[in-house]
């Protein structure tokens, strides 16, 4: 058990709908990490928030976005589903202190229908 | 962030070493080399990371070169539930930068 915490674990939805992912990060940890996995894609990198505020972008689409609230928890936010979007999304936390270790979450599995 | 290279799969017998290979060539001085596994669809989990010097931990051992263009994970003593996709990552240790994951060597321990 890493200690970040994900929820929901399954999400299913329709086309054209919009979801949200929450993420709660180890204790202690101040920055939060978002990634999708889909099959042909691999583990790709989509946003960082550190202590409230987004420090590093990755291959996030305009349809998804995120944030980080004041207790450190992140949520992401996918709109206008599409069919491509079913993936898992990884959550991962780091103290961002001497060193960034990433700890991941054990993942949201999201079918689009 | 540098790229690696990773081969795409290797066997292990249970009970020997496993010994995985990544190349970072391109790596700065102040890159670290981080490894992960991810068994099944479970979350990627922290392996050893290190800059310079070898590294040795309960799950692992770090070997990286002296020219740090490439580095070595070794698994003393492989078991079944060491199968996985293992991911070698090159990254700064601090601030916002992209972590890049690649494809990975998806190791097979066999009995």
């Amino acid at each position: 058990d890493s200690g970040v915490t994900q929820t929901p674990k399954h999400l299913i939805t329709a086309t054209g709908q919009r979801v949200t992912l929450r993420c709660s990060p180890r204790s202690g940890d101040l920055s939060v990490y978002w990634y999708q996995q889909s099959l042909d894609q691999g583990l790709q990198f989509l946003i960082q928030y550190y202590n409230g505020e987004e420090r590093a972008k990755g291959n996030i689409l305009e349809r998804f976005s995120a944030q980080q609230f004041p207790d450190l928890h992140s949520e992401l936010n996918l709109s206008s589903l599409e069919l491509g979007d079913s993936a898992l999304y990884f959550c991962a936390s780091s103290t961002q202190g001497s060193t960034d270790t990433q700890y991941f979450g054990p993942g949201t599995r999201l079918t689009v229908l | 962030d540098a790229k690696t290279t990773q081969p795409p799969s290797m066997d292990c017998a249970e009970g020997r070493a496993a010994n995985l290979p990544c190349n970072h060539s391109t790596i700065s001085g102040n890159e670290y080399v981080y490894w992960y596994r991810q068994i099944h669809s479970q979350g990627p989990q922290y392996i050893i990371h290190g800059l310079k010097n070898n590294e040795t931990n309960e799950m692992a051992s770090l070997i990286i070169t002296e020219d740090r263009k490439s580095s070595t994970l070794i698994l003393p003593h492989a078991t079944l539930r060491d199968t996985a996709v293992y991911y070698c990552i090159v990254r700064y240790n601090t601030g916002g930068f992209k972590t890049i994951f690649g494809a990975g060597t998806r190791l097979f321990v066999k009995a």
